[in-house]
């Protein structure tokens, strides 16, 4: 059975402190791992997929990274505008799996 | 764009009662989803409809039943509703199965 474990649960940084999250998985045939940011009260808003260990994407003050066991989503020089739940999702052969999700918080 | 369009946002329903979500994109996907979500559980998926025409369990399908109307249009029905079915409701849509998905803004159910 796939499965996904996202760490830790919550966070709190100081604007301007960087952090990672990381998201631990098991999955028969990895198809692809993907993270999401949810704001409350929304649904969840597509941030990166990646495919194949080594492989690395970034978006703003956001970098993804991949290994054959797990996934960090590197934050550097978090805003307040960060603060969200951030999703991992990994796509096995019939199925994606999330996990519960990271709560970061970025106080100014 | 309104990207995916989910009716209603809030509702209170009585234990026994039916009622159907409806969800709507406009992007041409083919692929659409219900996931559910509830605190320390995650999303987890319903049902999905791959393709026009096709509709398969997820996850948690006991419950409820779906209806793939067209390429836009994926349904949600809960015949009679019970409180474990308390969550927030998310529609989704992807260009084909196992694709980024596209998410819409949620539906908050309670049921009493």
């Amino acid at each position: 059975e796939d499965q996904v474990t996202q760490s830790p649960e919550a966070l709190r940084l100081q604007e301007g402190e960087s952090s990672s999250l990381n998201c631990s998985y098991t999955v028969s045939g990895l198809r692809g791992l993907f993270w999401y940011r949810q704001d409350p009260g929304k649904g969840p808003e597509f941030l990166f997929t990646l495919y194949s260990a080594g492989e690395e994407k970034e978006k703003e003050r956001l970098k993804a990274t991949l290994t054959k066991k797990e996934s960090f989503l590197h934050i550097t020089a978090p805003k307040p505008e960060d603060s969200a739940t951030y999703l991992c999702a990994v796509q096995g052969g019939s199925r994606l799996t999330f996990g519960e999700g990271t709560q970061l918080t970025v106080n100014p | 764009n309104a990207g995916v369009t989910q009716t209603p946002k809030f509702q209170v329903l009585k234990t026994g009662q039916s009622m159907t979500l409806q969800c709507a994109q406009d992007m041409n996907h083919n692929s659409m989803y219900w996931y559910r979500q509830d605190p320390g559980m995650g999303l987890r998926l319903i049902y999905y409809s791959a393709s026009e025409g096709t509709t398969d369990k997820g996850e948690v399908p006991n419950g409820y039943n779906v209806s793939r109307l067209n390429k836009r249009e994926f349904s949600l029905r809960l015949e009679s509703a019970a409180p474990s079915q308390t969550s927030v409701y998310f529609c989704a849509s992807s260009i084909t199965w196992g694709q980024k998905l596209f998410f819409g803004s949620g539906t908050q159910l309670s049921v009493l």
